[in-house]
């Protein structure tokens, strides 16, 4: 079975702190998303990466793309309440086509 | 709002009872997606199909069935529901077929098998 770990499980933080997010797998992936998730409403994708070593940049979000395309990050510079939610990685495993979410990570910042 | 409406919105049926669940993609959007999430099993993808064909199968139990019309919204039939079916099922739609395409995700209808 193919896994997306993601970790941390849980993360609550303070406004204005740095956290680091991970999307780990033994598979390689021909290209990853990241989406948030609010509850009550689907997910929305935030980024996606598509070549290893890829860094991609949105706003105060950084997303890096894993040089053998097993794993990935999100990074979050200066959290702000708004940025509460479920992060999950996704990633489309190639040869077989499936589409595979992660565990997730949520997020809560505190005000 | 991203476009893509799903039916209902809220489900409460018996165990042993059939279902379906509608999704109207975005305008111009030619694939669908459905996925299921629980609490236990996170979000899973179960089929995607592209301009009314299948594309794809993931973890879709043969009891669950899904088709694209032509005028391509999608429904997705469970059937001799299980407690364990219980979940939040989601469509999605992106412009064309590929996991790289972004996928724009309903509302999703909640599910509750009694």
């Amino acid at each position: 079975t193919q896994l997306l770990e993601q970790s941390p499980q849980f993360l609550s933080i303070q406004e204005g702190e740095n956290l680091t997010v991970y999307c780990n797998s033994s598979s390689v992936f021909s290209s990853l998303q990241w989406y948030r998730q609010e509850p009550g409403e689907g997910p929305v994708l935030l980024v996606t990466v598509v070549t290893g070593g890829e860094v991609k940049k949105l706003k105060r979000l950084t997303f890096q793309f894993g040089d053998a395309r097993k794993d990935s990050s999100l990074h979050i510079t200066a959290a702000q309440p708004g940025d509460t939610g479920l992060y999950l990685c996704a990633g489309a495993n190639r040869g077989t086509y499936k589409y595979i979410f992660g565990t997730g990570t949520r997020l809560k910042v505190l005000a | 709002d991203s476009g893509v409406t799903q039916t209902p919105k809220h489900l409460i049926t018996a165990t042993g009872q059939r279902v379906t669940l509608r999704c109207s993609p975005r305008s111009g959007d030619l694939s669908v997606y459905w996925y299921q999430q629980s609490l236990d099993q996170g979000l899973q993808f179960l089929i995607h199909y592209y301009n009314g064909e299948e594309r794809a199968k993931g973890n879709i139990l043969e009891r669950f069935s899904a088709q694209q019309f032509p005028d391509l919204h999608s429904e997705l039939n469970l059937s001799s529901l299980e407690l364990g079916d219980s979940a939040l099922y989601f469509c999605a739609s992106s412009v064309a077929s590929g996991w790289s395409y972004e996928q724009y995700f309903g509302p999703g209808t909640r599910l509750t098998v009694t």
